[in-house]
C-alpha cells in the first residue's frame, strides 16, 4: 500500500515562472491537505480539499495561488509567477476524513527553489 | 484562535537518557493530537495520536500524553539513541480544519 507520493521532489523555477506541484493520495483516501514550511519556520495549512471539491483554503494566499483535486488523478497546486518568497518545503497529506480521528498521512514534499 | 508551542526548542542529550517533549496548545476543543518526525530535508513521519477521549498512547520507546483540560501534550522517549535526532512535532486537530502545528523540538542524540 503506497504511501502519499509527491512529485517533483524539488523543483527549481526563476521568478516569474509557474510551478505545479503534484499529489497522489494514499489508496482509499479522498481527503488532500497542502501545508507549506517556510525556512526556520513551522509548518503552515494552505487547503483542504476533497474530491472536485476545495473545503477550505483560509491558508492560502489570494493571488498566484490556486489548488484542485479532480475526479481523476492527483491533487495539483499551482504557483503562477513564483517569486523568491515562495522557496518552501511544500507538504501534501491525506486521510479518510473521519471526524473525530482523521489520522493525516503525509508525503515527502516537494522543495521549490525559486532564483 | 488556536496556537501550539513546544518546549524546547532544541534539547541534546547523551545516548540512553530518557528525555520529555512538551506541547502546550491554547483551545482545549481539540478532537486528536498527533506527534510527528521529521529528519532533515525529508517529510513527517506519524509517530503517534492521541483521540480526545484517550489520555495516552504507546508506541515502543515512545509514550505521548495528553491533558486537554490543561492543554498539555508530553512525548516521553525512553533510552534515547542517536537514531532518535531529528525534529519533532506536535499537531492538534479541529473538527473541520486542517492541523496546526508547533515549531517543533529538534533533539540531538551523542553517542
Amino acid at each position: 500500500n503506497a504511501g502519499v507520493m509527491q512529485n517533483p521532489r524539488h523543483l527549481v523555477r526563476r521568478r516569474g515562472q509557474e510551478a505545479r506541484l503534484r499529489c497522489s493520495p494514499m489508496k482509499g483516501h479522498s481527503h488532500v491537505y497542502w501545508y507549506r514550511q517556510l525556512p526556520e519556520e513551522g509548518l503552515k495549512f494552505m487547503v483542504y480539499l476533497q474530491k472536485e471539491n476545495i473545503i477550505d483554503e483560509s491558508g492560502m494566499p489570494k493571488e498566484r495561488f490556486s489548488a484542485e483535486f479532480p475526479k481523476e488523478g492527483p491533487s495539483i497546486l499551482r504557483i503562477q509567477q513564483v517569486v523568491r518568497g515562495d522557496s518552501a518545503a511544500y507538504f501534501c497529506a491525506s486521510s479518510q476524513g473521519l471526524a473525530e480521528i482523521n489520522e493525516q498521512f503525509f508525503g515527502p514534499g516537494t522543495r521549490l527553489t525559486v532564483l | 484562535k488556536q496556537e501550539v508551542t513546544q518546549i524546547p526548542a532544541a534539547l541534546s542529550v547523551p545516548e540512553g537518557e530518557n528525555l520529555v517533549l512538551n506541547c502546550s496548545f491554547t483551545d482545549s476543543a481539540i478532537y486528536n493530537l498527533q506527534w510527528f518526525r521529521q529528519d532533515p530535508g525529508k517529510g513527517l513521519t506519524s509517530l503517534l495520536l492521541i483521540q480526545s477521549s484517550q489520555r495516552e498512547q504507546t508506541s515502543g520507546r515512545l509514550n505521548a500524553s495528553l491533558d486537554k483540560s490543561s492543554g498539555r501534550s508530553t512525548l516521553y522517549i525512553a533510552a534515547s539513541q542517536p537514531g532518535d535526532s531529528a525534529t519533532y512535532l506536535c499537531a492538534v486537530y479541529k473538527a473541520g480544519t486542517a492541523l496546526i502545528f508547533g515549531k517543533g523540538t529538534t533533539l540531538s542524540v551523542s553517542s
